[in-house]
């Protein structure tokens, strides 16, 4: 019952770039987190967005909900290379108490 | 530190020889969870806890068994390991039994079954 799907699976970019990844989901939600995992590590909490949310910021990541296409985007800006790693988004569904994870975007910033 | 901590971090064993894979977190959080995570199908829960004693059913739970005796242990026993069971796999905890906080994962444990 995988809720959330990144797109795309990888990106490749220069440092400095920017890097946009994008989640959709299919049910309705409470709220909408983002992690990182680098390689075969445990994920890392980065952000986490309220259904009644539109975007919140931390540091050089920004993140946008649209409910009504059930979608979110993970923006991170002047990419470094401490960057690469793979993105997550993770969803629960109104009513339930867990979170299910995509299958996330690997993301590669080239020194 | 706050902390999940897994052991062991690498594991390799035989088809039907039980193992148990521990879990702890030092943070008292309410909820704890175990996932797994295959290449081309993300993270798949197996087990969660909503509290001590209090034990449900993931996404995938055929072959595992979990308990929580106490708030902060919450470990993961193959009773019959079988090779569909090679997986990283992965505890994580949250504050509450909403999802109104972030998870915090442990390491991982990469499992090998022969």
């Amino acid at each position: 019952s995988q809720q959330g799907e990144e797109d795309p699976q990888a990106l490749s970019i220069q440092e400095g770039e920017n890097a946009t990844m994008n989640c959709s989901y299919k049910t309705s939600i409470n709220n909408l987190q983002w992690y990182r995992q680098n390689s075969g590590r445990g994920l890392v909490h980065l952000i986490l967005i309220r259904s009644n949310e539109r975007e919140k910021h931390s540091g050089r990541l920004r993140v946008t909900l649209d409910t009504s296409k059930k979608s979110s985007s993970l923006l991170i800006t002047a990419s470094r290379a401490a960057d690469t790693a793979s993105y997550f988004c993770a969803t629960d569904k109104t009513g339930a108490n867990n979170l299910f994870f995509g299958t996330g975007t690997r993301l590669t910033v080239i020194p | 530190e706050a902390q999940v901590t897994q052991n062991p971090r690498y594991l390799i064993t035989v088809t039907g020889k039980k193992l148990t894979v521990t879990c702890s977190q030092n943070m008292n959080h309410e909820y704890m969870s175990w996932y797994r995570q295959d290449p081309g199908l993300g993270l798949r829960q197996i087990y969660y806890s909503m509290n001590v004693e209090v034990t449900d059913k993931g996404d995938v739970p055929e072959g595992y068994k979990v308990s929580r005796k106490e708030k902060r242990n919450f470990p993961l026993i193959l009773e019959s390991p079988s090779p569909n069971q090679t997986s990283l796999y992965f505890c994580a905890s949250s504050l509450d039994t909403l999802t109104n906080y972030g998870y915090t994962f442990g390491s991982g444990t990469r499992l090998t079954v022969v």
